[in-house]
């Protein structure tokens, strides 16, 4: 069965440091999103993202966040100068068109030090 | 964006059937039930998603109650691999419809 998959499973930088997560969406679909949960809470939507462009995007995806598809395959998200509360685990998922469910990745699990 | 209430956790036997209930009071005419699972060390997983009438996949049963306003997933035999925080949510299914996960009803599963 086709999965989402994610890259790198562990992520370790230092606190203002530039990081970028990949993900490899299901090769059909067309929608995109990241989402994060923090250790212990819940998982949280970040943005969303069809036709090159962002549908939307909540409050925690500032300017120091942003997506890109740069090649088809590719779904990455970067944030540019991380942040200690940037620690989380982040989740790829893709949905395809008429078919309700999202699939999503095991996530990277990123750590700020 | 309508709530959804669900138990905080739930204990259940091996190979015996789970009933997981979820109250959404406020639902609105246009919302489907979705059901996710996460398993430990895992992202979520889709269960099973309906609007009035019930449904079966291979993973699960929905019953949707006659007036929406509450549901229950149905795991027919639970397994150990079963285990997992189980989320009720609420979406409008057209275009690319964010999830928003509650807190979820965490299942144990006993051997």
């Amino acid at each position: 069965e086709p999965e989402v998959t994610q890259t790198p499973s562990h992520q370790v930088t230092q606190m203002g440091q530039e990081v970028i997560l990949r993900c490899v969406p299901i090769s059909n679909h067309l929608y995109f999103y990241w989402y994060r949960q923090i250790l212990g809470q819940k998982v949280e939507f970040l943005v969303s993202f069809y036709n090159n462009e962002i549908s939307e995007k909540s409050e925690i995806f500032d300017d120091q966040f942003s997506v890109e598809r740069p090649d088809g395959s590719n779904f990455t998200l970067k944030i540019r100068s991380t942040k200690l509360e940037d620690s989380a685990m982040y989740f790829c998922a893709s949905r395809g068109q008429g078919a309700p469910p999202q699939h999503f990745g095991d996530g990277t699990r990123l750590s700020i030090l | 964006d309508a709530k959804t209430t669900q138990p905080n956790s739930m204990e259940s036997n091996e190979e015996e059937p789970v009933h997981l209930p979820c109250n959404h009071s406020t639902i609105s005419g246009t919302d489907y039930i979705h059901w996710y699972r996460q398993l430990p060390s895992q992202g979520p997983e889709y269960v099973i998603h309906g609007l009035t009438s019930n449904v079966n996949n291979r993973m699960a049963s929905l019953a949707i109650a006659e007036d929406r306003k509450s549901s229950t997933l149905i795991l027919h035999r639970a397994t150990l691999r079963d285990a997992a925080v189980y989320y009720c949510i609420l979406r409008i299914d057209f275009g690319n419809e964010k999830l928003t996960f509650g807190t979820g009803t965490r299942l144990t599963i006993i051997p």
